[in-house]
């Protein structure tokens, strides 16, 4: 098993540029996540879902849009990106949200 | 709002000695989970606990969560380089089905 794969592991965008952040797992998991990881706020949600087709909010949603058409995929698309949104992206899945997430290596993100 | 607080945030110790590093909360958590992150890797789970009062033990590491279930403890025993890392703690809330992360402890132990 792979576990959870994203893909690029880096990227640079310039202010306004859009792009998406490829994320899969192999474990046949409900429950996908997005999180961001700034330095000194640990990690905060940005999107999840609990199944197929399902998709909510996390706790810094705005700026960003997921979707979630098969079990194994879970896209986190930067709409327009901007300085602020430089930080190390996190996907994760699980059986459960309150139970063992398992993360991807990261993307890391810089917006000029 | 922070809910979990870590403390502290950073440490950076010789290797052989021992180190408790903490996750305090003013609020209840069904379980709590603690996580090592290593430099350009995602966070790995070392320990899930789920009942007030309970101990964990992984090798040289201790988990301790309180009897109130509102704070757990980390101990190492004789550090290695090895245990060098973000120490992550999350917080399971039934009240609203989330987790709740702190911030982390990073720790660096040096030969």
């Amino acid at each position: 098993n792979a576990g959870v794969t994203q893909t690029p592991k880096f990227q640079v965008l310039k202010t306004g540029q859009s792009m998406t952040l490829q994320c899969a797992q192999d474990m046949n998991h409900e429950y996908m996540s997005w999180y961001r990881q700034d330095p000194g706020m640990g990690l905060r949600l940005i999107h999840y879902s609990v199944g197929a087709g399902i998709t909510d909010q996390g706790e810094v949603p705005n700026g960003y849009n997921v979707s979630r058409s098969t079990t194994e995929d879970f896209p986190l698309r930067l709409l327009s990106a901007a300085p602020s949104q430089t930080s190390v992206y996190f996907c994760a899945s699980s059986y459960s949200i309150l139970r063992e997430q398992y993360f991807g290596p990261g993307t890391r993100l810089t917006v000029t | 709002t922070q809910l979990l607080e870590q403390s502290p945030q950073f440490l950076s110790i010789q290797e052989g000695e021992n180190l408790t590093v903490y996750c305090n909360s003013s609020s209840v958590f069904s379980s709590l989970q603690w996580y090592r992150q290593e430099p350009g890797e995602g966070p790995v789970l070392l320990v899930t606990v789920v009942t007030g009062g309970e101990v964990k033990k992984l090798k040289r590491l201790t988990f301790q969560f309180g009897d109130a279930r509102k704070d757990s403890s980390l101990h190492i025993t004789a550090a290695q380089p090895g245990d060098t890392g973000l120490y992550l703690c999350a917080g399971a809330m039934d009240s609203n089905y989330q987790l709740i992360w702190g911030a982390g402890t990073k720790l660096i132990i040096k030969p």
